[in-house]
């Protein structure tokens, strides 16, 4: 079966500093991945998704961006963050598309202050 | 355009009474149903799905779903509420004409009392 893991589980950071949050996948090869963001723990916003390493669309413009360097490795980065990037983000997979829905990380809580 | 529409935002109910979230989908072609659940700061798990036939779908933890194609509506169901139960759920559709990328619902806040 899939599994996500995404790292760290809470992370605090100053406005203006950079962000690296990662996620890797176990247990399935070529997966699509997708990156959420869920604000004041209620609806899940679509940032980025990626259905091949190197190949990401973007679903809102942002301060954000995300990257696939490997299969199972997927990236959300950002250069400076303002205090609008709080929320919990959350990384997700899938075998197939069509079948399987999304398998889901633990979450990353990050605060920007 | 798929969108998913939760109009509850909260549902309370006592335990050991039904316990129904609703949900309700728009989708271009047929689509794919999903019920997540999530605990608080925690990821999204699994509860079920609607790929094809049985129009009512058995999931994890006693909880079922009924696919109404006329009504465009799944929603979520269980005879007998938990404590345990007390989460945040999400509704999910999919479909071809979206690259089957998943749009979720709002949530719905379920409290189960003792």
């Amino acid at each position: 079966s899939q599994t996500i893991h995404q790292w760290p589980a809470t992370l605090v950071q100053p406005v203006g500093s950079p962000l690296s949050l990662e996620c890797t996948v176990e247990g399935t090869s070529n997966p699509n991945l997708y990156w959420y963001r869920q604000a004041a723990g209620r609806g899940l916003q679509l940032l980025f998704y990626s259905v091949g390493i190197g190949q990401i669309s973007s679903e809102v413009p942002q301060n954000l961006s995300a990257s696939r360097p490997q299969d199972r490795q997927f990236i959300l980065s950002s250069k400076k963050l303002l205090l609008s990037d709080s929320g919990f983000y959350l990384c997700a997979g899938n075998r197939d598309r069509r079948v399987y829905g999304y398998t889901f990380g633990s979450g990353t809580r990050l605060t920007v202050v | 355009a798929q969108s998913v529409a939760q109009p509850e935002d909260q549902v309370n109910v006592a335990e050991g009474n039904p316990l129904t979230v609703k949900c309700t989908y728009s989708v271009s072609g047929n689509p794919y149903l999903f019920w997540y659940v999530q605990y608080p700061n925690r990821g999204l798990q699994f509860l079920l799905k609607y790929i094809t036939g049985d129009n009512l779908v058995k999931g994890s933890y006693g909880f079922e779903a009924e696919f109404n194609k006329s009504q465009t509506s799944f929603h979520l169901k269980k005879p007998s509420a938990l404590v345990s139960d007390s989460a945040l759920y999400f509704c999910a559709v999919s479909s071809s004409s979206n690259d089957y990328k998943l749009s979720f619902g709002a949530g719905t806040t379920v409290t189960v009392r003792a």
